[in-house]
């Protein structure tokens, strides 16, 4: 069974670099697939950050890349986020979840979450 | 505001059916999948759809989706108390290069 867990500091300073990891268990990182980043602000809709594929390749939301790193850990089956310079926007709850799709064929499909991670500026 | 544009809410009997909208545009919906997902209070999304009309292993076969064109659409017919959450719909931006998600609807059972 695949599971993922967000974990990291639930209070970030304003200006501040934002960092969290995904734990993955029941499944390599490396194997395929792939890895991303998704927020929720109170009482907002999903917002995608971005994503990680198995080799390396990312995509990043076009209103935040200029702030976000995706990377992977193979050696701790896991994967992580920073987002740099916060400010109070980005209070939000952040959840990790695998794609099993292919945006090359414009699939794209989160089937595991992770059960998120509330993190306040 | 959302790129793919969805009711902010719904509502409905149980036992009834209801059906949720999603509307994109050639770069998202027009020419790639779009999944869906359900999100009971306080939880992580579910995925409900994929592939725009497939379910996921252990999802009720009251729950099926649709596309044509620019749109796509969620139906929920046997409607129960249970089912009342926030539904999304996703999909991949071919000029973004990006993942889009609706603005979510809410979906109240009376």
């Amino acid at each position: 069974q695949v599971q993922l867990q967000e974990s990291g500091p639930g209070l970030v300073k304003p200006s501040e670099t934002l960092s969290l990891s995904c734990a993955v268990s029941g499944y390599s990182v490396s194997s395929a697939f792939s890895w991303g980043w998704i927020r929720q602000a109170p009482g907002e809709g999903l917002e995608w950050i971005g994503t990680i594929y198995h080799r390396g390749r990312t995509y990043y939301n076009p209103s935040l890349k200029s702030r976000v790193s995706i990377s992977l850990d193979t050696s701790k089956n896991q994967f992580s986020l920073n987002l740099t310079s916060v400010t109070a926007a980005d209070t939000a709850v952040y959840y990790c979840a695998r794609d099993t799709g292919r945006p090359s064929l414009g699939l794209i499909l989160f089937d595991i979450w992770g059960q998120g991670t509330m993190v306040t500026v | 505001q959302s790129v793919l544009t969805q009711p902010p809410s719904v509502s409905a009997a149980p036992g009834q059916k209801v059906t949720i909208s999603c509307s994109g545009t050639s770069s998202n919906i027009g020419n790639n999948y779009v999944s869906w997902y359900q999100q009971l209070p306080g939880t992580a999304p579910k995925l409900l759809i994929y592939e725009n009309n497939k379910r996921p292993s252990g999802i009720p076969d009251r729950f099926s989706g649709s596309k044509s064109g620019t749109s796509a659409t969620l139906g929920i017919t046997g409607l129960q108390t249970g089912d009342e959450a926030d539904y999304y719909c996703g999909t991949w931006d071919s000029s973004l290069s990006g993942v889009l998600f609706g603005g979510g609807t809410k979906l109240t059972v009376l």
